[in-house]
């Protein structure tokens, strides 16, 4: 099946710095991205969706400013964490869909971010 | 807005054992539902994909099935191993628009 590439897997910031993540389409080209964030024994929520060449489109309650989302190629999407706090800690996770055929959606590994 | 539930929410059996993990949405209107597994710690693994008009979707002891109109999908795993204990997510969705995730069932399967 398709790859979608997550880095990095874990990273540790300190608090106030920033933490970009980025979300790669291995072999396939994904006009829209979606990015989650999931704190431990929850579910999935989504953040974001990340359309390749426009703004992102935030759900209610997600900081714009805070979380940056750049959709710079058909290929790649990176999410900046900006002035991180410890409960900005958590599991960010990408996923895309293959524009030729948009059906199956394909996650990244995901990002353990832990803000000290 | 969806919203998906997922029934049990945990569930420890020994291995061998047919089981089935529910799942129920409110939106009908979906092109697609994904099952997932998650390990601990690590990202999503599709499972199964089963088209809006399809019933059922199977992969080796994996069986899921979809009733759209009710808002109902199962997934059935036979013959159960330890391997597979892990968190099994549903998620409706397709098209252009983001999947959207129950809290899962976390299955354990004792040895």
């Amino acid at each position: 099946g398709a790859v979608v590439s997550q880095h990095p897997s874990r990273v540790i910031c300190k608090s106030g710095t920033s933490v970009k993540i980025e979300c790669r389409s291995l072999d396939f080209q994904a006009t829209t991205m979606f990015w989650y964030r999931q704190f431990p024994k929850q579910s999935l929520m989504l953040m974001a969706t990340s359309n390749e060449g426009s703004k992102a489109t935030y759900e209610q309650g997600v900081e714009k400013d805070k979380f940056l989302i750049n959709h710079a190629s058909l290929t790649l999407s990176t999410l900046t964490v900006t002035s991180a706090h410890p409960e900005d800690s958590s599991f960010y996770i990408c996923s895309a869909r293959d524009d030729r055929t948009g059906t199956e959606a394909f996650f990244g590994q995901g990002t353990r971010l832990t803000v000290v | 807005k969806q919203e998906v539930t997922q029934i049990p929410a945990a569930l420890s059996v020994p291995e061998g054992e047919n089981l089935v993990l529910n799942c129920s949405f409110t939106d009908s209107a979906i092109y697609n539902l994904q099952w997932f597994r998650q390990d601990p710690g690590k990202g999503l693994t599709s499972l199964l994909l089963i088209q809006s008009s399809q019933r059922e979707q199977t992969s080796g002891r994996l069986n899921a099935s979809l009733d759209k109109s009710s808002g109902r999908s199962t997934l059935y795993i036979a013959a159960s191993q330890p391997g597979d204990s892990a968190t099994y997510l549903c998620a409706p969705g397709g098209g252009n628009t983001p999947l959207v995730f129950g809290k899962g069932t976390r299955l354990s399967v004792i040895a």
